[in-house]
């Protein structure tokens, strides 16, 4: 159980134009979803929280016209990176929580990430 | 500030140790602890995770330690095998957020 699944896997994109990627919960309800960034050797940088429903909450330094989050169902979100530049390359990862616990986010099921590259 | 500190980039072993790895925390209160083990070009996939008032974890091969007067949470994986070489993240979380460590990536030689 709790299979979250994203993709593409891989995205190899011009610079300028946007790229979309979904993030599912294959067997629960994801009430809540997070989207990371990792560079190499780095650990997971949160970038924006999303609630079923309702806007994301962005991390600070983040932008939020430039990655579009959208949380529509309780199975799906997806992050749009907008005008995409070559620093924006990088491994984005998704993870999926079933809900809040007393308050705090209880255990985050991770996708396999996609490995995005703007030329 | 807040850090989340790992031990060492990398952690290599003898085939059938036990291998330790470290995760200590300044200037946080959190509520629970997770370990996560990430192999490379993947996302993390969780393996433990251990409340504040807990002292220790165990699942098959793996134990958690969590000292929250030191500050710091021991992963210990015994009898270590070739396939449990990894980047291991420790994770955090207080309220509605999570915060991930660098990781320790282990090496299990045979």
């Amino acid at each position: 159980g709790a299979v979250v699944s994203q993709h593409p896997s891989r995205v190899i994109c011009k610079s300028g134009t946007s790229v979309k990627i979904e993030c599912r919960s294959l067997d629960f309800q994801a009430t809540t979803m997070f989207w990371y960034r990792q560079f190499p050797k780095q650990s997971l940088m949160l970038m924006a929280t999303s609630n079923e429903g309702s806007k994301a909450t962005y991390e600070q330094g983040v932008e939020k016209d430039k990655f579009l989050i959208n949380h529509a169902s309780l199975t799906l979100s997806t992050l749009t990176v907008t005008s995409a530049h070559p620093e924006d390359s990088s491994f984005y990862i998704c993870s999926a929580s079933s809900g809040l616990a007393g308050g705090l986010q209880e255990t985050q099921y991770f996708g396999p990430g996609t490995r995005l590259l703007v030329l | 500030s807040q850090k989340i500190e790992q031990n060492s980039e990398a952690l290599n072993i003898q085939e059938g140790k036990t291998a330790t790895l470290t995760c200590n925390y300044t200037n946080y209160s959190p509520a629970y602890l997770q370990w996560y083990r990430q192999d490379p070009g993947r996302g993390p996939v969780f393996l433990l995770l251990i409340r504040e008032n807990e002292k220790e974890k165990r699942k098959e091969r793996l134990k958690v330690t969590f000292d929250t007067t030191l500050k710091q949470s021991l992963f210990h994986i015994t009898a270590s095998q070739p396939a449990d070489s990894a980047t291991y993240l420790c994770a955090l979380a207080q309220v509605q957020k999570v915060t991930f460590g660098t990781g320790t990536k282990l090496q299990v030689i045979p």
